[in-house]
């Protein structure tokens, strides 16, 4: 079973704005990953957010993790059309977050010229 | 480092035809994955090693075996191919162990239809 939910399912923005997509989850968790995806190809890493942190930042990347609403942010800023991608994100859980994740379905992101 | 291989990149199979998928990694990684992706979906956990040795089921594993061959190969092995098993298939190796988490790297994907 799917245990984050992305939203929105879609996203369409233009060049240079910014985009916020939401993960939400079930159960309690001990980390949270976001994975970006492009057409055709395997899942790129681009953050881990441990449960004891509430924001994490990696250039134009801004993730937050509220674990009382069991909810995450992934923010990209100054979009680009290289930022075209699905987005995934990804819960472990305890006691063994550290060798399973469970992905959800994904946000589409496009980015417009 | 050529990180996470996989082979073949695409396959085609009859109902009841077997195959083994296979993958690699070069990172020294403790753990690898095997996940499938249906379209429009997230990737559903088959089978896991935590460790050389080890291999654990995942949320999807009817129909999969796995082998641990060593702790660069972890290979994927439908022993009866359903068109149900029509999906693309994700290796991926971390370095995570015991209960400490990092990311997973992924490899290039094995497009596979069952027919």
């Amino acid at each position: 079973s799917q245990q984050g939910e992305e939203d929105p399912q879609a996203l369409s923005i233009q060049e240079g704005e910014n985009a916020t997509m939401n993960c939400s989850y079930k159960t309690s968790i001990n980390n949270l990953q976001w994975y970006r995806q492009n057409s055709g190809r395997g899942l790129v890493h681009l953050i881990l957010i441990r449960s004891n942190e509430r924001e994490k930042h990696s250039g134009r990347l801004r993730v937050t993790l509220d674990t009382s609403k069991k909810s995450s942010s992934l923010l990209i800023t100054a979009s680009r059309a290289a930022d075209t991608a699905s987005y995934f994100c990804a819960t472990g859980r305890p006691p063994q977050g550290a060798q399973k994740l469970v992905f959800g379905q994904g946000t589409r992101l496009t980015i417009n010229p | 480092n050529a990180g996470v291989t996989q082979t073949p990149k695409f396959q085609v199979l009859k109902t009841g035809q077997s195959m083994t998928l296979q993958c690699a990694q070069d990172m020294n990684h403790n753990s690898m994955y095997w996940y499938r992706q249906d379209p429009g979906m997230g990737l559903r956990l088959i089978y896991y090693s935590a460790s050389e040795g080890t291999t654990d089921k995942g949320e999807v594993p009817n129909g999969y075996n796995v082998s641990r061959l060593n702790k660069r190969e972890f290979s994927l092995r439908l022993e009866s191919a359903a068109p149900s098993q029509t999906s693309v298939y994700f290796c991926a190796s971390s370095p995570s162990s015991g209960t400490l988490t990092y990311e997973q790297y992924f490899g290039p994907g094995t497009r596979l239809t069952v027919t």
